[in-house]
């Protein structure tokens, strides 16, 4: 089936530093893709999405690029700060399987002052 | 995280010994998942149901039952819980069609002793 596989972490950052969280998938279509983020104590939320190729999502200063020629979607921010410090979680939707939603391992990041 | 609850949010457990998680939803979301959150195994489907009165499978199901006898509530049961089961559990809902995102509970420790 498809899958996502993202960069382990842990990874620990200086506030202003930029961040890139590397996610590849294996899909038979085209599937929709998906960055989640989850605070400390909480449930996850979804941070962006892009739904076709070389779409671009983007929220709160992190961005991600659907690319099909390299099966990726990496995240990106170009500045954390000490609130961006969660776990992020890469995510795939089959486009043949609608109900069928994938996630990676989760990527900790840690941002210091 | 508005819409979804999960009951409890924390519980201690004896080997062998029962319980039920509930979620609970008040958007009308036609899915509902189970999830289990281990460290440096990211997010592991247990069962979903994808509509009132239906229930599936996921990755990890051995040791779970599930029910949705009501389209807005989505039950985990641990018949006799294991140690192996202490973890975070999350519920999450969506609606059908591909761009739609995932909205999931604050989650609940079990900890089995």
């Amino acid at each position: 089936g498809d899958s996502v596989t993202q960069m382990e972490g842990p990874v620990t950052l200086s506030e202003e530093a930029f961040l890139t969280i590397n996610c590849t998938y294996t899909a038979t279509g085209y599937p929709s893709l998906f960055w989640y983020v989850q605070y400390p104590g909480e449930g996850l939320q979804l941070l962006l999405k892009a739904t076709k190729a070389d779409d671009k999502g983007s929220n709160k200063g992190f961005e991600a690029t659907y690319r099909k020629e390299t099966t990726s979607f990496h995240l990106e921010k170009g500045s954390v700060q000490v609130s961006d410090s969660a776990v992020y979680f890469c995510a795939l939707r089959e486009r043949s399987n609608d109900y069928k939603l994938s996630f990676g391992a989760g990527t900790t990041v840690t941002v210091r002052a | 995280n508005a819409g979804v609850t999960q009951t409890p949010k924390f519980r201690v457990l004896k080997t062998g010994q029962s319980m039920t998680l509930l979620c609970a939803q008040d958007m009308n979301h036609e899915y509902m998942y189970w999830y289990r959150q281990d460290p440096g195994m990211g997010l592991r489907l247990i069962h979903y149901s994808v509509g009132e009165g239906t229930t599936a499978k996921g990755e990890v199901p051995d040791g779970y039952n599930v029910s949705r006898l009501k389209k807005q509530n989505f039950l985990l049961g641990l018949e006799s819980a294991a140690p192996s089961q202490t973890s975070v559990y999350f519920c999450a809902i969506r609606s059908r069609g591909g761009n739609t995102e995932a909205f999931f509970g604050q989650g609940t420790r079990l900890t089995v002793v």
